[in-house]
């Protein structure tokens, strides 16, 4: 059963750089074609995609977030990890990292983590 | 970009009851159409991908049909555990996936 766990500080200053990592388990994360993929969700709200990241470095991102988001793997933890710089009070959400799968052209997010709630405040 | 708009944004309905749920996207997406159910407090679900292809381990009760622009969710007979929030999601942009605004099954 594939698992996936996230982590970080709970509370962020604005303009700070908020940094959460997604720990996978019951699965390698270089094992298959998949992404490793964070969506954030404001209390109250619906489903924002943030964007990707492939074992192998590849990247794609939201066009809205694109300029202050970085991701990346950690393939010896089976980890990835999301930066999001300068963040205000409008990036307050409950972040999910996700596993995004694909049959044939179809993705899909089959696995996700608990959700971690990140309060940006001062 | 892509906008998904679900209807209703809730509905009232009781055990037993058919329940459909709509949703159209503002251009065509072929069948790249994904449903996720979302209870409170916990992340959403996988129901079904690729317009109607259920999830393996997902009830046969819930189905989903359409494409193009136009597409369904429907829970055949509604059980206790299926009150929740349904989102519809486009995977047709890859990777500008967006979800619809979400439809609240309530009692």
């Amino acid at each position: 059963q594939v698992q996936l766990q996230e982590s970080g500080p709970g509370l962020v200053k604005p303009s700070q750089t908020l940094s959460l990592t997604c720990t996978v388990s019951g699965d390698s994360i270089i094992s298959g074609s998949y992404y490793w993929t964070w969506i954030r969700q404001p209390a109250g709200q619906g489903l924002e995609y943030i964007g990707r990241v492939y074992p192998y470095g590849n990247t794609d991102f939201n066009p809205s977030l694109k300029s202050r988001v970085a991701m990346s793997v950690d393939t010896s933890k089976n980890q990835f990890s999301l930066k999001l710089t300068s963040v205000t009070a409008a990036d307050t959400a409950v972040y999910y990292c996700a596993r995004e799968g694909v049959v044939g052209l179809a993705y899909y997010h089959d696995y996700w983590g608990q959700g971690l709630l990140v309060t940006v405040s001062s | 970009d892509i906008q998904m708009t679900q209807s209703p944004n809730s509905l009232s309905a009781s055990v037993g009851d058919r329940v459909t749920i709509t949703c159209r996207a503002s251009q065509s997406i072929a069948s790249f159409l994904n449903w996720y159910q979302q209870k409170p407090g916990i992340a959403p679900k996988l129901l079904i991908y690729a317009a109607s292809s259920l999830r393996s381990g997902v009830p046969s009760r819930f189905s989903g049909r359409g494409s193009g622009t136009d597409f369904t969710l429907t829970i055949s007979s509604l059980q206790p555990e299926d009150f929740a929030t349904y989102y519809c999601q486009q995977s047709y942009t890859t990777p500008m996936y967006t979800f619809g605004q979400g439809t609240k099954v309530e009692i």
